[in-house]
This record gives C-alpha cells, structure tokens and sequence, in this order.
C-alpha cells in the first residue's frame, strides 16, 4: 500500500525568507510524487511534479523540490517566500502505470503561513 | 480551455437522503477520479472511471457509487447519508494516454449532512 506523511502540520516563515514543506512517502516500485497547492475554497492546484530524470524538478510559482530516494522524501522548497504563498500545501504519491488506474494518496497537508 | 467544472458548488441534505453530484472534466481528458476531502484532512480516493466503468475504487461503501457518460463526465451518487459524509467532494480528470501527466481537479463540490 502507498502513503505519504506531511511531519508538520503549519509551517510559518517570514516573507523574503526561503522555505521548506517536508513530505516522505511508501510505494512500490519507483514512485510518482505530485505537490499540490490548495486555497481556502478552492480545489487543488497542481505545482509539480517528479516522474523520473533529474532529482531537482522546478515547477510553478518558482517552487521546486528534490526527489531523495534513499530516504523517501519529496520535500517541497522555494528560494524566497511570499505572502501569496500562504496556502494549503499537499503531497501525493502514485506507483508507476499499472493498467489498473492513477490513484493518487494524499498527505495530512502543511498550512504555510508567510509574515512580513 | 475549461478546466474541471463541479457542481453544484454547496449542497445541504438531511441524514438519509441522497445526493448526486456533477463532473465536466478538462477537455482532452477522458478519465475521472473522485476524492473525498473532510475537513482538515487530505483528500481520501473515492473511485476512478474510465471508459464508462469503474476501474479502480478506495475503502468507500458501496453507499458511494458513479457512472461515466459517453461524452466523459461523471456523476458521485452517496445514498442513505451519514453525518460523516459532509465533506469537500473533488473530482479530477487526466488523459490515460498522457502517462505521468498530473490529475487536474475542480474546485469541488462543499456537502454539508444537518
């Protein structure tokens, strides 16, 4: 079975400051990672993502992450935080296509909140 | 290009009636996925439809079920409901042809049980 777990459920830096939103995952075989980003009644929004190649992927918003397969981890970062990216933050995880479908496991979610 | 459109937008029942819910995927996509998102929580996967069928389900009753239509849009049915159905229900679409591509979801559809 494949899961994901978000360590922190609120993150809160200051504006201008770089962050992190920390996220492992479990799955069989060579994962798919997905970040999303969700805004208060909203749906979610899709920021990258890591299918294979390069361990440093860029994706939205000036947001990237770095795939660590050794210790499972999809963490999300960005260089210099801004209001606007206070947000409702998920990972999510799928196996490789199988045939049987794209079903994606979510996180708990990480609140960010940036303060000037 | 419209993205995934839901609706309605809020919905309000009582316990025991039941609720059907609407998706338009993204043009270009012909897969559906349901999501479940209580609150505070992740979104939890209900089903998955393609081809006008069922073809991947998550630990959901069968209280829950959905049909596909030929034109790809979708419906969650959720009979006899339960106070602990009121929830954030998501839909999103992808391509089965775009391997890797990320599921877009819609804004979703907010049902609250009284």
């Amino acid at each position: 079975a494949q899961s994901v777990a978000q360590p922190e459920d609120q993150v809160n830096v200051a504006e201008g400051n770089p962050l992190t939103v920390k996220c492992t995952y479990s799955v069989s075989g060579n994962p798919y990672l997905f970040w999303y980003v969700q805004y208060p009644n909203r749906g979610l929004q899709f920021l990258l993502k890591y299918i294979t190649g390069d361990n440093l992927v860029k994706g939205s918003y000036g947001f990237e992450a770095e795939f660590n397969k050794s210790q499972t981890s999809f963490h999300l970062k960005k260089p210099s935080a801004l209001v606007s990216d206070s947000a409702l933050y998920f990972c999510a995880v799928r196996p490789p296509f199988t045939g049987g479908g794209n079903k994606l496991t979510f996180g708990t979610g990480t609140q960010l909140k940036v303060e000037l | 290009d419209a993205g995934v459109t839901q609706s309605p937008t809020h919905l309000i029942k009582t316990r025991g009636q039941q609720v059907t819910l609407r998706c338009s995927p993204k043009s270009g996509h012909d897969t559906v996925s349901w999501y479940q998102q209580a609150l505070g929580q992740g979104p939890q996967f209900i089903f998955q439809y393609y081809e006008e069928e069922e073809r991947q389900r998550g630990n959901f009753p069968d209280r829950f079920s959905g049909h596909q239509f030929p034109n790809y849009s979708s419906e969650l049915n959720v009979n006899a409901l339960l106070l602990g159905d009121s929830a954030l229900y998501l839909c999103a679409s992808s391509a089965r042809d775009r391997e890797g591509q990320p599921q877009h979801f819609g804004d979703g559809t907010r049902l609250s049980i009284l």
